[in-house]
């Protein structure tokens, strides 16, 4: 297994763009977020989705969309880029919602925006 | 609304030493607790997990302890090597309508010189 992938690696984009993060688990896990971290912080959680199709807002949803059409694919959107978006993004699953499963996470999408 | 608190923020020690990482967290109704490891400009990895009703968790040199009635766990990283420097950041689950959201402490980046 790949566990959780995330593409692109890197990405710098002037204020007003816009771009999608990708992320994929091959783990058949129902459950996925996605997190971002700012420098010397601890991560805050963005958007998650429980299962394809439902999706809900986290504690720094403002200026991003999320989607789940499929089990294995949860993409991040950002609309228009601000300066304040600038961050490393990562992306986790979980099998289910339970005590013991814990969350796996992507290698991270660094992101800056100019 | 939880809080994650991770002492000391930084720690330096030599190689060989014994160390005790805290994290504290506000709200004890959690279902579980995670610590990760992430070395720079790279994601998390999972150390340990443990669940609500555990008291500890032991992988090769590392012991996490979880006290939820005082909101309290820590991570014992008994003789500490050079690779052992990277940040620890933990994580608590909340359960009930969370969905298995985690909400991050700040980390505590640890060096261990040679």
């Amino acid at each position: 297994n790949a566990g959780v992938t995330q593409t692109p690696k890197f990405r710098i984009l002037k204020i007003g763009q816009s771009m999608t993060l990708q992320c994929t688990q091959d783990m058949n896990h129902n459950y996925m977020y996605w997190y971002r971290q700012d420098p010397g912080m601890g991560l805050k959680l963005i958007y998650y989705s429980v299962g394809a199709g439902i999706t809900d807002k986290g504690e720094v949803p403002n200026g991003y969309n999320v989607s789940r059409s499929t089990t294995e694919d949860f993409p991040l959107r950002l609309e228009l880029a601000a300066p304040s978006q600038t961050s490393v993004y990562f992306c986790a699953s979980t099998l289910r919602y339970g005590a013991a499963n814990e969350q796996f996470f992507g290698p991270g999408t660094r992101l800056t925006v100019l | 609304k939880q809080e994650v608190t991770q002492i000391p923020a930084a720690l330096s020690v030599p190689e060989g030493e014994n160390l005790v990482l805290n994290c504290s967290f506000t709200d004890s109704a959690i279902y579980n607790l995670q610590w990760f490891r992430q070395d720079p400009g790279k994601g998390l990895t999972s150390l340990l997990l443990i669940q609500s009703s555990q008291r500890e968790q032991t992988s090769g040199r590392l012991n996490a302890s979880l006290d939820k009635s005082s909101g309290r766990s820590t991570l014992y990283i008994a003789a500490s090597q050079p690779g052992d420097s990277a940040t620890y950041l933990c994580a608590v689950n909340a359960g009930g309508t969370s969905y298995g959201k985690l909400t991050f402490g700040q980390g505590t980046i640890l060096t261990v010189h040679p």
